[in-house]
């Protein structure tokens, strides 16, 4: 089974503080993606990577930014964290589309809490 | 871009009876549609998809349809069960992209 595993379910952090979300899969998918999750609003992508050291922007990526120096490996960090991010945060990861469409596997999730 | 509109934000019915959930998409383009299930602390995962090739697609007690014309497709849950208790995703997708874009989800609750 795709197993994508995000190493804190929850945190609780102070405003301005630096936070870092990891999440690590072991299916060898070539993309991964971060998701926000927020009552009434869905899944909000934040970043997404579709290989090494590439990534680009989704829907709401302001207030953060991500890594992934390695393949399996994908970070999502707040450089200064504000109230307005306490929410649920998601990472995915899928194969590279080739024309067949993406099943995209979650982790559990992060809940965080900025205060 | 694709914008993608799921009606109802919530939904309860009684148990054995079924449920309807409904997408609306905005991109032609898009030709892959999958729903997901989320149970109470869990990450999303697959249940069913369809895509832009086939009309219906059946898996024991759920079904989803798609209208490429009217760009939109539904969920069908029949003879519900507890465990069908969940917030369900729906979402859309085209092959040159590799992101899926979602609907808002619907939380589905049975009632015994």
């Amino acid at each position: 089974d795709v197993k994508v595993t995000q190493s804190s379910r929850y945190l609780v952090k102070r405003t301005g503080e630096k936070v870092f979300l990891e999440c690590v899969q072991d299916m060898d998918h070539e993309n991964m993606f971060w998701y926000r999750q927020d009552p009434g609003l869905g899944l909000r992508l934040i970043y997404f990577s579709y290989d090494v050291k590439m990534k680009e922007k989704g829907d709401i990526p302001e207030g953060y930014s991500v890594s992934r120096e390695k393949k399996e490996r994908f970070s999502l960090i707040l450089e200064s964290a504000s109230t307005n991010q306490t929410s649920m945060y998601l990472c995915a990861s899928s194969l590279s589309d080739r024309g067949v469409g993406n099943t995209i596997y979650f982790g559990e999730g992060s809940w965080l809490t900025v205060v | 871009g694709e914008n993608v509109e799921q009606h109802p934000s919530t939904l309860s019915v009684q148990e054995g009876d079924s449920a309807v959930i409904k997408c609306t998409y905005s991109d032609s383009a898009s030709n892959y549609f999958p729903w997901y299930k989320q149970e109470l602390g869990k990450g999303p995962q697959l249940i069913i998809d369809i895509r832009s090739n086939v009309g219906e697609k059946k898996d024991q007690r759920i079904a989803v349809t798609l209208n490429k014309t009217a760009k939109h497709f539904s969920l069908h849950i029949t003879e519900t069960q507890p465990e069908d208790s969940a917030v369900y995703f729906c979402a859309a997708s085209y092959s040159s992209a590799s992101k899926i874009i979602f609907g808002s989800g619907t939380r589905l609750s049975i009632r015994p």
